[in-house]
């Protein structure tokens, strides 16, 4: 089983839509949660960041995790045509050297 | 605030001809810095990472070094370049329990 499960999509919408991405995760130990967003050929940028069950918003998105699950979903309200993108979901253990587990991201395209 | 510049942006080589890229951190000392390589399809790869001057642990066995000579400079190497090196190449640091990733690099390997 991977560590880190994220399903691929692509994921279409129209502007307007809320977006629900999810990742699942099979490690225990994971503590930190965070979301990247990646545009077609830049480097992903830190979107959310979590370190707790439970919900956190910024603006249109919020980052929902479920330890007792082991699930984790970013929602976007009121997606734009900017929010098309890749997004990876990112966990990390806690550890001293940091290293992040991340799901192999989900290409979402919202049309106008 | 913080930087992180990588270069060159993109870069086409031969096979077997070498490999030098570079990553460089402002605004930040003593900072965590990783190589990950992207392939389409594939994620996100981690190769290298480093946890001060001189320290780098290799997370995958491959044709591919890195080195650290400078607190905030991270060079990631090959001697001779493999097809299968192709790829987006990025650089990222942290500090804490989130990684901030630089533009990357693009290496296309004929």
């Amino acid at each position: 089983q991977k560590e880190v499960e994220q399903d691929p999509g692509p994921l279409s919408v129209p502007e307007g839509a809320i977006v629900s991405l999810n990742c699942t995760y099979s490690n225990s130990a994971f503590q930190y949660f965070m979301w990247y967003r990646q545009y077609s050929r830049k480097g992903p940028e830190l979107l959310m960041y979590t370190y707790s069950s439970g919900n956190k918003e910024d603006g249109r998105f919020t980052a929902q995790v479920d330890k007792s699950s082991k699930y984790i979903s970013l929602f976007i309200r009121d997606s734009q045509p900017s929010d098309s993108a890749t997004y990876l979901c990112a966990i990390n253990s806690g550890g001293s050297n940091y290293k992040l587990t991340f799901g192999k991201g989900t290409l979402l395209t919202v049309n106008p | 605030s913080q930087t992180i510049h990588q270069w060159p942006a993109t870069l086409v080589q031969p096979v077997g001809s070498p490999l030098s890229l570079e990553c460089t951190v402002e605004g930040t000392s003593n900072p965590n810095l990783y190589w990950y390589r992207q392939a389409a399809g594939r994620g996100l790869q981690l190769l290298f990472y480093s946890v001060g001057i001189g320290q780098i642990s290799s997370e995958v066995p491959q044709n591919l070094s890195a080195s650290r000579p400078q607190d905030r400079q991270f060079i990631l190497s090959s001697k001779k370049l493999l097809l299968s090196d192709s790829g987006f190449y990025l650089c990222a640091w942290s500090r804490g329990d989130t990684q901030y990733f630089g533009p990357g690099t693009r290496l296309t390997v004929l």
